[in-house]
């Protein structure tokens, strides 16, 4: 089962940054938060992840509560290229992953 | 060269028929997975691959059948498959020491008769 918690869709305007939410009340010590997206009917794509620390890359920012136990995805400047569905799954770091994909957040960019 | 590729792009087949999805990539990643997506779900692992030898199979049936010849390549066989089985199937790799990101392929989206 998925361990994470996210509202079903959001809306966002282009040009504007895209703040996506993520529960996960239940991770371990170890684990991490890795958010994926997944544009229509195209493969899932990787963005960012991250343990405790805030992340960022060319994609997006990842601000991780103190407690870990939610975070939050941020996309800087949402194009309407950004419109996709956005998952937030924990998981370990070392080895393999069992990606355990939860029904994630529909993100709609508008004009 | 940071792609996973998948061939066909789409299939159908009746379910009496033998056919096999193809997935490649050439990172050097030593994991490979496969994945099913029905629609409008979220993808669910089917199978993980480290070091070519299979080391989870998510109690999928055995008319799939997973094959992985070599470390760029892996392969899965379908045989007798019913019409619920129409899905996307899709391909992943990632390092397997350290590795932290799965880059996927763009799937086999397979109908069943």
């Amino acid at each position: 089962d998925a361990k994470t918690t996210q509202p079903p869709s959001m809306d966002c305007a282009e040009g504007r940054a895209a703040n996506l939410p993520c529960n996960h009340s239940t991770i371990s010590g170890n684990e991490y938060v890795y958010w994926y997206r997944q544009i229509h009917s195209q493969g899932p794509q990787y963005i960012i992840h991250g343990l405790k620390n805030n992340e960022t890359n060319e994609m997006a920012s990842l601000i991780i509560t103190e407690d870990r136990k939610s975070s939050t995805l941020i996309l800087p400047h949402a194009t309407l290229r950004d419109t996709a569905v956005y998952y937030c799954i924990v998981g370990p770091d070392t080895g393999f992953q069992k990606l355990v994909f939860g029904t994630g957040t529909r993100l709609l960019v508008s004009p | 060269d940071t792609e996973v590729t998948q061939t066909p792009k789409h299939l159908v087949m009746g379910m009496t028929n033998k056919k096999s999805l193809k997935c490649e990539q050439h990172m050097g990643h030593r994991a490979m997975y496969w994945y099913k997506q029905k629609a409008k779900k979220p993808p669910e692992l089917m199978f993980v691959y480290s070091y070519e030898k299979l080391s989870i199979n998510e109690s999928v049936p055995s008319r799939f059948s997973p094959e992985c010849p070599n470390s760029s390549l892996l392969n899965l066989h379908l045989h007798a498959l019913q019409p619920e089985d129409s899905a996307l199937y899709l391909c992943a790799s990632s390092r397997d020491v350290g590795g932290n990101e799965q880059f996927f392929g763009p799937g086999t989206r397979l109908t069943v008769l």
